[in-house]
Order: structure tokens, then sequence, then C-alpha cells
């Protein structure tokens, strides 16, 4: 299996912060890396999709880059609503496997 | 607008069955995979099982395979995750999530609100 290791694993921002986000596979996945959202009690939410596309309604202050083993993912100006869970997902090959995510919250 | 909702979630037993289904509408449901995700609680996403959008190939994580088993009836727009000898470790909310193809598992558009099942002794 494919393992997925996030860094960091929380941070503290403040709004307007600019906030990077990695992502590493165990393997080269190509651009077969995806990225979710997750609010506390709420179902995750895809943002990024195969490294570096928006997925629909999703505010151009996300943006995702990468290929190979090592992504990003940045917010450019941390809004009050972006605080919340991030999880990293590869499509590359079964099992679709997920980092552990990374913590965004207020400082 | 798409909508899945999951059902079927509960308490059980060590070694005991639940089936948890999902309902879609909004979309043409028989044109997409469809996958299953789980959260334990506290904890991080893990994808469980994936079908292709005929239910000609099903797809499994190993912790679940040979005991859960992922089926679709598109004439009703339902996704079914039947479930058996369950473990404590299967304790987790249930997410049924669309995916963007019709093969699969790829990555996943759109989620259900979860359904919750506690495994117990």
């Amino acid at each position: 299996d494919i393992q997925m290791t996030q860094s960091p694993s929380s941070l503290s921002a403040s709004v307007g912060d600019r906030v990077t986000i990695t992502c590493r596979a165990s393997q080269s996945i190509s651009s077969y890396l995806n990225w979710y959202q997750q609010k506390p009690g709420k179902a995750p939410k895809l943002l990024i999709y195969v490294a570096s596309n928006l997925q629909s309604g999703v505010p151009s202050r996300f943006s995702g880059s990468g290929s190979g083993t090592d992504f990003a993912l940045t917010i450019s100006s941390l809004q009050p609503e972006d605080f919340a869970t991030y999880y990293c997902q590869q499509s590359y090959n079964t099992p679709r496997t997920f980092g552990q995510g990374t913590k965004v919250e207020i400082k | 607008e798409v909508q899945l909702l999951e059902s079927g979630g509960g308490l059980v037993q060590p070694g005991g069955s639940l089936r948890l289904s999902c309902e879609a509408s909004g979309f043409t449901f028989s044109n997409y995979a469809i996958n299953w995700v789980r959260q334990a609680p506290g904890k991080g996403l893990e994808w469980v099982s994936g079908i292709s959008n005929d239910g000609d190939s099903t797809y499994y994580a190993d912790s679940v395979k040979g005991r859960f088993t992922i089926s679709r009836d598109n004439s009703k727009n339902t996704l079914h995750l039947q479930m058996n000898s369950l473990r404590a470790e299967d304790t987790a909310v249930y997410y049924c999530a669309k995916d963007v193809l019709k093969g699969g598992p790829n990555w996943f558009d759109s989620w259900g609100q979860g359904t919750l099942v506690t495994v117990f002794s």
C-alpha cells in the first residue's frame, strides 16, 4: 500500500496568513493526489484534484502543486472559514489511501 | 444538487452484522462509481470499498476484505455495504462518497453526512 504522510500534523495561523501543508507519498504517484477539507462534525469536501486542479466552487485562494512523491496545498490568505482539518489522498492505485490529516487552528 | 443519504448504522456486538445503505439523488447514479469511506472517532479518513458504475467491479481495503460486501441497485439509486464479522476496530462513521468516474475508485466529489457504526461488547 502507498503511505501518505502529511506535515505538519497541526498548525496555528492567523487570518490573512499564507499557509502551506505538505504531503509525501511512499512511492511515486505521478499527479494522482487530491486534497479535502473537513470541518468538525461534517463530511469532507473536495478542494483540489490531480495535484493542481481546483474543484468547482472552491475559492481561488486554495492551490495545489507537486508531482511524483511531494505535494503541497497552499492557502494564500487564510480566512475564518478555512480553519479545519485537511487530508491528502492518492488515487494512483488501490487501496486509495489518505494522509493522517493536518489541523489548521486559530492563533 | 447531488445528495447522498446513508442509513443503517447502529450498535452491534463483535461478530455481528449490519447492512448500510446510501440513497442517491440529483445525478445519474448509474454513470458513476461509488465508495465507502470511514472515520473512527477522533481519527483520520480510511477508504473502505468501491464499486464501478455497473457493479461489475468491486474493490476493498485489506482490513475489510472477506468480511464486507459492497453492492448497488441502479434501478433504485441505492448503494449497500453488508458488514459481517464486525470488530471493535470497525467502529466509525461510514460515509458514502460519489466518485468522479465510472470505474474507480478515484477521487470523491460528493459525500453523504455519514452513519455511525459502533461495535461494542
